[in-house]
Formats: structure tokens, sequence, C-alpha cells
């Protein structure tokens, strides 16, 4: 059975950084594309970014480029997602998604609320 | 980069009904075209994949269709445990980006 478990949210202050990890579990992690994808409290969903099954690729919305790193580590079967320079508009529950290979995000976590606040 | 607009945006529908939800693009897609439902407190989960392929566990009633600009999602019958909000998401292949329509909450009449 796939599982994707979050962890590392909380409540930061504007400016702040953060570091949000995915345990993978049930498949062979590094072999899948993963992403991250965030839902501010009430509104959709919004995609955050994408690294490839090696870790060589990656790539970010406009909204966090500069700011957010993806990174994985395959002997871990962990994706992470280093969140620096947060604001208060990164507030989000934060999911971790795999890329099912067929244009669609076929397993998704939990998810963990992140909340940036003074 | 391309917009993705679903309508409705809310949705009041009875059970049995038959309902369709469209997904427009700002230009014209390929058939990376996936839909989800999620429900509150819980994450997204996949129904349909480039644009008609239904996922594996996935109620036959649910169904996908479209290309180019315009794509839906019909539910055939609408069963208790279908009010949901549903997206669309379009995958950009050359990027590795996705997006994702600004949702469609279907609720009970």
């Amino acid at each position: 059975e796939v599982q994707l478990l979050e962890s590392g949210g909380g409540l930061v202050q504007p400016g702040g950084s953060l570091r949000l990890s995915c345990a993978a579990s049930g498949f062979t992690f590094s072999t899948y594309a993963m992403n991250w994808v965030r839902q501010a409290p009430g509104k959709g969903l919004e995609w955050v970014s994408v690294i490839s099954s090696s870790g060589v690729i990656t790539n970010y919305a406009d909204s966090v480029r500069g700011r957010f790193t993806i990174s994985r580590d395959n002997s871990k079967n962990t994706l992470y997602l280093q969140m620096n320079s947060l604001r208060d508009e990164d507030t989000a529950v934060y999911y971790c998604a795999q890329d099912g290979g067929r244009g669609e995000l076929s397993y998704w976590g939990q998810g963990t609320l992140v909340t940036v606040s003074s | 980069d391309i917009q993705m607009t679903q309508s409705p945006s809310t949705l009041s529908a009875s059970v049995g009904d038959r309902v369709t939800i469209t997904c427009r693009a700002s230009q014209s897609l390929s058939s990376w075209l996936a839909w989800y439902q999620q429900k509150p407190g819980k994450a997204p989960k996949v129904l349909i994949y480039k644009a008609s392929y239904l996922e594996s566990g996935v109620p036959s009633r649910f169904s996908g269709s479209g290309s180019g600009t315009e794509f839906t999602l019909t539910i055939s019958s609408l069963q208790p445990d279908d009010f949901a909000t549903y997206y669309c998401q379009h995958y950009d292949s050359y990027s590795r980006m996705y997006t994702f329509g600004q949702g469609t909450k279907l609720e009970i009449k």
C-alpha cells in the first residue's frame, strides 16, 4: 500500500524558515517524480514544486521560486521542501504527491499545515 | 502560462441527477488532463487521467471527455458519496508543471 506521510509543519513568523518532510513507503520511491501541492484555508489547490526521480530536475511555481527548494533522499525514501523567506500568503496545508506518469498525481499524503503569522 | 477555468463554481444537484463540470483552458492542451475529487479535510483523489481514462477503483458513473481547450467531467447518476469539490488539472510535460482549475463545489439540492 502506497503511503506518504508529511511532517514539519507548524507556526512560523513572516520571514522565517521551515523544512517539510514526506516519508514514502509501499512503492519504489527512487523511480517516481514527486511533487508538493498546497491549499490555503478555504481555497483551491496550487501546485508548488516537482523533482525528478533522480533529483536532477526540479521546477517551481512562480509564487515560490527563489524562496523554496525541493530535494529528495532516495536512500531514505524521503522528499523535502525547504521554505525560506516565508510570507503570510504561504499559509496552507502542504501535500506531497506522487507523479503517476500519466499527467496525474496518483497518490497524496494527508497534508501538513504551515501557518505564517506574527 | 496556461489558465484553467472551471464552470460552474458551485453546482446544486440531487441524488440520481446527471451532472457535468466543464474545464476550459486558455490555450489548446495535449491530453494531459486529470480530474480530482476532494472532500473536506481530506487529500484529493484522482478520478480521471489523460482526459478520459478512469482511474482504477473509481466507479464507472464517472467519465471524462474533451480535447483542445474544453474538457468535461460527467457523473451519470449522483450518489450521496459524490458531494464534494472537483478539480481539473493540466500537466505540461515540457516544464513538468501542473495547473489546477479553481474547483467546482457539488452541493446537495
